[in-house]
């Protein structure tokens, strides 16, 4: 069936370094959401992507929809202890009304 | 405006009880879903809704019934609690149906249920 994947499953950080994560999915997806939830929160809503190859920043996040519109990323410049949390992409599934969630990436910043 | 409530926080069941999770919206949104997040699996759709009086299965329904009477209400029923239904709950509501041509799939999720059963 349909799948999301995203890596890595989780990474240690020191403040200030770069990060960045993964989502690939096993069938074209007409656009793509990447949320952050803090721990012990829910998840929050960062970003859409729609066309093929797009790039989007927001500040120090820039996210990227692929090509073939089967994978995405998201990288942090520089982060923050305020960057802690686990990141999810979500796309829609097919058949619609439905969303996808990759397994989420959770970050921890060594301050 | 308060957004997604889900009430309560924090529920302990003991195997075979039953009970509602209790979820609303004032944001007018049509669609709504309840997900559970388990470690390591990121959040799986139990039921959605895409109206009052329409609602369906998501990946994960068994265990769980659904009702949609109004447009701000979307209560999760757990019919006979399971130690394997202990998992944070969320709901989440909608300006689109998340249909693929959508403009925004963005969805606005509650502050979350953490159930366990024991």
């Amino acid at each position: 069936g349909q799948q999301v994947m995203q890596i890595p499953q989780y990474q240690h950080v020191q403040e200030g370094e770069d990060f960045t994560t993964y989502c690939n999915s096993s069938t074209t997806l007409s656009n793509i959401q990447w949320y952050k939830q803090r721990p012990g929160g829910h998840p929050v809503f960062l970003i859409q992507l729609v066309k093929s190859g797009e790039v989007k920043k927001q500040k120090r996040l820039t996210f990227q929809f692929g090509e073939a519109k089967k994978n995405s990323s998201l990288h942090i410049t520089a982060t923050q202890t305020t960057d802690v949390g686990t990141y999810f992409c979500a796309g829609p599934r097919t058949g619609g009304f439905k969303t996808i969630f990759g397994a989420g990436t959770r970050l921890f910043v060594k301050a | 405006n308060a957004g997604v409530t889900q009430t309560p926080k924090f529920q302990v069941l003991k195997t075979g009880q039953s009970m509602t999770l209790q979820c609303a919206q004032d944001m007018n949104h049509e669609y709504m879903s309840w997900y559970r997040q388990d470690p390591g699996m990121g959040l799986r759709l139990i039921h959605y809704s895409v109206g009052a009086g329409i609602t369906d299965q998501g990946e994960v329904p068994n265990g769980y019934n659904v009702s949609r009477s109004t447009t701000e209400d979307f209560p999760l029923r757990l019919l006979s609690a399971a130690p394997s239904q202990t998992s944070v709950y969320f709901c989440a509501s909608s300006s689109s149906k998340l249909r693929s041509g959508s403009s925004t799939n963005e969805q606005f999720f509650g502050p979350g249920t953490r159930l366990t059963v024991l």
